[in-house]
């Protein structure tokens, strides 16, 4: 069955560096997602991503974040100044259409020391 | 307005009872509830969904009763297997142009043998 994969499972960075997590969406699939999960809390949505634009974001989305897709198959999470409360399980997530379901990847835990 | 609720944040069944998971929601412009399954270190993985025109969807041991008047759906499991025993998140997706889901707060099921 077709999955969401991404790198790397874990990501130890210092706080102020930058940092890109890597996802490789559903190879059908036009729609595109984070969403992040401090330790213990729910999951929250980040971002959505279509046609190569921003399609919604929420406010932990703020200008230190950016997403990408640099070619046909990768999608891109990039923080650009990190900060302490960024530490973070980040879920990528992909749907084939608008209202089909989000298949999730197994994620990136993010940690910043 | 954009809360999904949950409940119990844990819940210990036997093996071969029924496990019920409760979420509420307050949003009328909901139009679509996945409910999520999720493994230590594993991403959510999508189990079952419906969509408010419907009132009950049932797949294998699974079930989701639906009420819209009281704006409250359900997860049962039947037959709970050890193998169940994961962290369960019930969802909303936004409606009319956001495709954001919107998680509750989890549920962390023991199935004891």
């Amino acid at each position: 069955e077709p999955e969401v994969t991404q790198t790397p499972s874990h990501q130890v960075t210092q706080m102020g560096q930058e940092v890109i997590l890597r996802c490789v969406p559903i190879s059908n699939h036009l729609y595109f997602y984070w969403y992040r999960q401090i330790l213990g809390q729910k999951v929250e949505f980040l971002v959505s991503f279509y046609n190569n634009e921003i399609s919604e974001k929420s406010e932990i989305f703020d200008d230190q974040f950016s997403v990408e897709r640099p070619d046909g198959s990768n999608f891109t999470l990039k923080i650009r100044s990190t900060k302490l409360e960024d530490s973070a399980m980040y879920f990528c997530a992909s749907s084939a259409g608008v209202n089909q379901p989000q298949h999730f990847g197994d994620g990136t835990r993010l940690s910043i020391l | 307005q954009q809360q999904v609720k949950q409940s119990p944040q844990s819940l210990i069944v036997q093996k071969g009872g029924i496990s019920i998971i409760n979420c509420a929601y307050e949003n009328t412009a909901f139009d679509y509830f996945p409910w999520y399954q999720q493994f230590p270190g594993k991403g959510p993985a999508l189990l079952i969904a419906i969509r408010p025109d419907v009132s009950e969807k049932k797949e294998g041991r699974f079930t989701i009763s639906f009420n819209k008047s009281a704006k409250q759906f359900s997860l049962h499991i039947m037959d709970s297997q050890p193998g169940d025993s994961a962290t369960y998140f019930c969802a909303a997706r936004g409606g009319g142009a956001t495709n954001k889901l919107i998680f509750g707060t989890g549920t962390l099921l023991a199935v004891q043998p």
